[in-house]
């Protein structure tokens, strides 16, 4: 079975560049897709394809896949973008999601 | 509107049975794959299984987690998807989501969940 691999944690100042990474062997061969969770509510999706932004989310939000690891970059970080996020990918028959990565900003 | 609507969550025993369904409304049903995704209380997301479209055949797959005891099925003309839980465990207790692929290959719209106990 496939296996996607995110830090637990990552923290930033206002105004500064995240880097959230999801690295496992099913991306040199499937696209990923990121997720934005707020707490209790409902995922939705922000980057699908590797590095398509999904319509209404903020240029500020962008993806990158490089071999087995697939990276979700959010510059000028705001307050509101604190929030669990979670890779996605897989192929057809099979989808995975990484463990998730809590983005604090402090 | 766009929207994902689930039902039918509740607390159940050990080995019981319980079906979810997903109504959904302002986009084409019939032409989108949907999906069941579950969160157990301070845990990650999981994928438990998917519904392809009459076009590809319904074409269902599972997650090793959930085959076998699990089933997802559709309605197209109610513009609703199910999933039956059979040989329920205390580990299937969680919130579940339905999703669709809407107008991307990912997981664009989502419903707001519904919450499954499994308990004694």
């Amino acid at each position: 079975s496939y296996e996607l691999t995110q830090l637990p944690s990552v923290s930033v100042s206002p105004g500064q560049t995240a880097r959230i990474t999801c690295s496992g062997d099913v991306l040199g061969e499937n696209y990923a897709d990121w997720y934005q969770q707020k707490p209790g509510q409902a995922p939705e999706l922000v980057i699908y394809e590797d590095s398509e932004r999904y319509p209404g989310i903020p240029e500020r939000f962008s993806g990158s896949t490089s071999g087995n690891t697939t990276t979700l970059t959010i510059s000028r970080v705001l307050t509101e973008d604190e929030a669990d996020y979670y890779c996605l990918s897989g192929d057809e028959d099979n989808r995975v999601f990484g463990g998730g990565t809590k983005l604090t900003v402090l | 509107e766009v929207q994902l609507v689930e039902s039918g969550g509740g607390l159940v025993q050990p080995g019981g049975s319980l079906k979810l369904s997903c109504a959904a409304s302002g986009f084409t049903f019939s032409g989108s794959a949907m999906h069941w995704v579950r969160q157990a209380s301070g845990k990650g997301l999981e994928w438990v299984g998917r519904i392809r479209s009459k076009a590809n055949s319904y074409a269902t797959a599972y997650a090793a987690s959930v085959k076998g005891r699990f089933t997802i099925s559709r309605d197209d003309s109610k513009n609703t998807a199910y999933l039956q839980m059979n040989s329920l465990k205390t580990e299937d207790t969680a919130v579940y989501y339905c999703t669709a692929e809407m107008a991307t290959t990912a997981f664009d719209i989502w419903g707001q969940g519904t919450m499954v106990t499994v308990s004694s």
